[in-house]
C-alpha cells in the first residue's frame, strides 16, 4: 500500500497573498493530480502531471501554478488568493489513467 | 465537454435499508465509471471502478449498475449502517487517454438508527 500526503492541512490566507500547496506520494505513481472542492459541488481539475517534470491544464488551471518537481511530489500555488475564498484542495494519483487515489486534502479560508 | 448530474443530493435512510444514488452523463463515448466516498474531513475513498463491458458488479454490499444506452449509473447500498454515512461521488473518463474525471456534485448519505 501507500499513501498520499499533503501539506498544510489547514491554510489561512490573505487577500491577493501567494499560496503554496505540497503533495507528496509514496505509490510511485507516475501521474498526479489536484482538485478543487467546494461545498456543494463535485471536484473540479486544476493541473494534472503525467510525469516529472510535466504539467497539463485541467478545467479550473486560470489562477493556479503547479509544479511537478519529482516523481513523488506535486506542488499547486494560488497565484493571487481571493478575499472570502474557502474551498478544499485535494491532491490525487495513479498508476497513468488508472483509478486515482486522493490525499485528504488541504482546507483553504482567505480572510 | 462531458456533464454528470447526481441525484439525490441528500438521503437519508434508516439503518437496514437500501441506499440508491444515481448519475447520468451525457458523452456516450464515455468508458470508465467510478464511485468515491468521502467522509468529513478526510479525502476521497475508491469504493468501485467499472469498465463499460460490464453492466453489473456487487462487492462488499455495493452494487453498481451501468446502463450505456440510457447513460445512466448507479450505486446501491444494501443494508446501509451507520458507518456508511458519508457523501458519495461518481465521476466518469470519457477515454483511456485521458485522466480527466468528471465528477456528480455528490450524495449526502445519512443512516441513522
Amino acid at each position: 500500500g501507500g499513501i498520499i500526503t499533503q501539506t498544510p492541512k489547514f491554510l489561512i490566507g490573505q487577500e491577493g497573498q501567494k499560496l503554496t500547496l505540497k503533495c507528496q506520494q509514496n505509490f510511485n505513481h507516475d501521474t498526479m493530480y489536484w482538485y478543487r472542492q467546494d461545498s456543494g459541488k463535485g471536484l473540479r481539475l486544476i493541473y494534472y502531471s503525467i510525469t516529472e517534470n510535466d504539467l497539463q491544464k485541467g478545467d479550473l488551471s486560470e489562477g493556479y501554478d503547479a509544479s511537478r518537481e519529482k516523481k513523488s511530489s506535486f506542488s499547486l500555488t494560488v497565484t493571487s488568493a481571493q478575499k472570502n475564498e474557502m474551498a478544499v484542495f485535494l491532491c490525487a494519483s495513479s498508476i497513468h489513467y488508472a483509478e486515482q487515489f486522493f490525499g485528504p486534502g488541504t482546507r483553504l479560508t482567505v480572510l | 465537454g462531458e456533464q454528470v448530474e447526481q441525484r439525490p443530493p441528500h438521503l437519508s435512510v434508516r439503518e437496514g435499508d437500501s441506499a440508491f444514488i444515481i448519475c447520468t452523463y451525457t458523452d456516450s463515448a464515455t468508458a470508465y465509471f467510478y464511485w468515491y466516498k468521502q467522509e468529513p474531513g478526510a479525502g476521497l475513498q475508491l469504493l468501485m471502478s467499472v469498465f463499460s463491458n460490464v453492466d453489473r458488479k456487487e462487492e462488499q454490499g455495493l452494487t453498481v449498475l451501468l446502463n450505456k444506452k440510457d447513460k445512466r449509473l448507479s450505486l446501491n447500498l444494501t443494508a446501509a449502517h451507520p458507518g456508511d454515512s458519508a457523501v458519495y461521488f461518481c465521476a466518469v473518463r470519457t477515454g483511456a487517454n485521458t485522466g480527466k474525471l468528471t465528477f456528480g456534485h455528490g450524495t449526502i448519505l445519512r443512516v441513522h438508527p
